[in-house]
């Protein structure tokens, strides 16, 4: 079966830097793969979409890249803020009808 | 701005009892889905609908049931709730294409004692 592996320790880094998050996949390749992010308590909201022929998605201060060679995916959060605070998950889709599958996620700490 | 509710942020109930969660939808999203999930294990998709009246299992689907006979609602049932379903269960729709996001609600967490 499908797996997926995300950092499981939290990443601590300090405001201002680049965080770094790693998604690392097995097996076939999927043909989208998301990210999202969850605050303690609430739901997750999404942020990106990458699909498989593409290397790099940007949306403001976010990348995303995906490498179907490596089976990884990474997300980069530049100039980080303690508001970046927070767990994200990826998320794979294979093409039948928009069924995802979850990593565990990575707990983001961004501290002043 | 697209609305995800379920019916409760907190619910306790005991071993052997049937539990009904709700989940209302107010963007007419075709797809919905219940996960459930638990610290270290993510999110797991329990079962999902395409459509009105249809329904097909997820990846741990036992002790489970769902139904949907409106669009904008769709039901998880636990038929006998047992201790191993404690967890933070979470509804999500979208609309049908493979790569649409998800749009969660805010969870319910459920204690079964």
């Amino acid at each position: 079966s499908q797996k997926i592996e995300q950092n499981s320790e939290a990443l601590n880094i300090q405001e201002g830097k680049t965080a770094t998050l790693t998604c690392n996949y097995t097996n076939y390749s999927p043909a989208y793969l998301q990210w999202y992010r969850q605050d303690p308590g609430r739901g997750p909201v999404f942020l990106l979409l990458i699909r498989e022929n593409e290397k790099e998605k940007r949306k403001e201060r976010l990348k995303v890249t995906f490498d179907t060679t490596l089976k990884q995916s990474l997300f980069h959060i530049t100039a980080s803020q303690p508001a970046d605070s927070a767990t994200y998950l990826c998320a794979l889709i294979y093409n039948q009808g928009g069924k995802l599958i979850f990593g565990q996620g990575t707990e983001l700490s961004v501290k002043p | 701005d697209v609305k995800v509710t379920q019916s409760s942020r907190y619910l306790v109930k005991r071993t052997g009892e049937k539990v009904f969660l709700e989940c209302v939808q107010d963007m007419d999203h075709e797809n919905m889905f219940w996960y459930r999930q638990d610290p270290g294990l993510g999110l797991r998709l329990i079962y999902f609908s395409y459509d009105v009246k249809m329904k097909e299992k997820g990846d741990i689907p036992e002790g489970y049931s769902v139904s949907r006979e409106k669009k904008e609602r769709f039901s998880l049932i636990l038929e006998s709730a047992s201790t191993n379903q404690t967890s933070m269960y979470l509804c999500a729709s979208s609309y049908p294409a493979a790569h649409n996001e998800q749009y969660f609600g805010p969870g319910t967490r459920l204690t079964v004692t």
